[in-house]
């Protein structure tokens, strides 16, 4: 069964510190690996995608990587800000037939207290 | 903001009553998206449809239903409606293929009494 799961579950880190969050997946076959944010209340935003051949893609103080042979990937955020919290979803994608399919993980939720 | 509109943005209803959600997409963006988030849960993919077309189907109750019009705005239909339905629900459109990154909406908060 295709499946993602992100841990941890909730994270509290304090301003300023980084802190990696990690997706662990048994899709396959795999066609790439997206990362949303998600604020409170509000629609999720892209900040990474990731295909088969990539190992690290970076935007601004969120860096991703990816490991395909072991299906993990990490999300590490570094000097973190108050901004910072929110959820993080973990977004597989995987052939289906002409189309693909999207399967979403449960989030990690990040906290960051001043 | 995204590009994608959504209405309305909160709805307070009764148990057993029918509602109708509605989302345009971007401009250009074929593909629209439906998904449910219950409280401090996952998002719940609904269903997919592709330039008119149902294209992908998720956890959708038959009680839900949903179409695209011509004109690529969609509609999520609930009825029958139960305390558990009581949800943020998003619409997100892309440009097409699902490699293409999806762009949500501010979401629907819906409130089932």
């Amino acid at each position: 069964k295709n499946q993602v799961e992100q841990s941890p579950q909730s994270l509290i880190i304090l301003e300023g510190k980084n802190c990696t969050l990690q997706c662990n997946y048994t899709v396959s076959p795999f066609s790439n690996l997206r990362w949303y944010k998600q604020d409170t209340g509000r629609g999720p935003v892209s900040l990474t995608i990731m295909t088969f051949s990539e190992n690290t893609k970076s935007n601004g103080r969120y860096t991703a990587t990816l490991d395909a042979d072991t299906k993990q990937s990490s999300l590490h955020i570094t000097a973190s800000q108050l901004s910072d919290s929110a959820s993080y979803i973990c977004v597989v994608s995987a052939p289906a037939g002409n189309n693909r399919k999207l399967i979403w993980g449960l989030g990690t939720s990040l906290a960051v207290n001043p | 903001d995204s590009g994608v509109t959504q209405t309305p943005k909160h709805l307070i209803t009764a148990t057993g009553q029918r509602v109708t959600l509605r989302c345009s997409p971007r401009s250009g963006d074929l593909s629209v998206y439906w998904y449910q988030q219950s409280l401090d849960q996952g998002l719940q993919f609904l269903i997919q449809y592709y330039n008119g077309e149902e294209r992908a189907k998720g956890n959708i109750l038959e009680r839900f239903s949903a179409q695209q019009f011509p004109d690529l705005h969609s509609e999520l239909n609930l009825s029958s409606l139960e305390l558990g339905d009581s949800a943020l629900y998003f619409c997100a459109s892309s440009a097409g293929h699902p490699y293409n990154e999806q762009f949500f909406g501010p979401g629907t908060r819906l409130t089932v009494l």
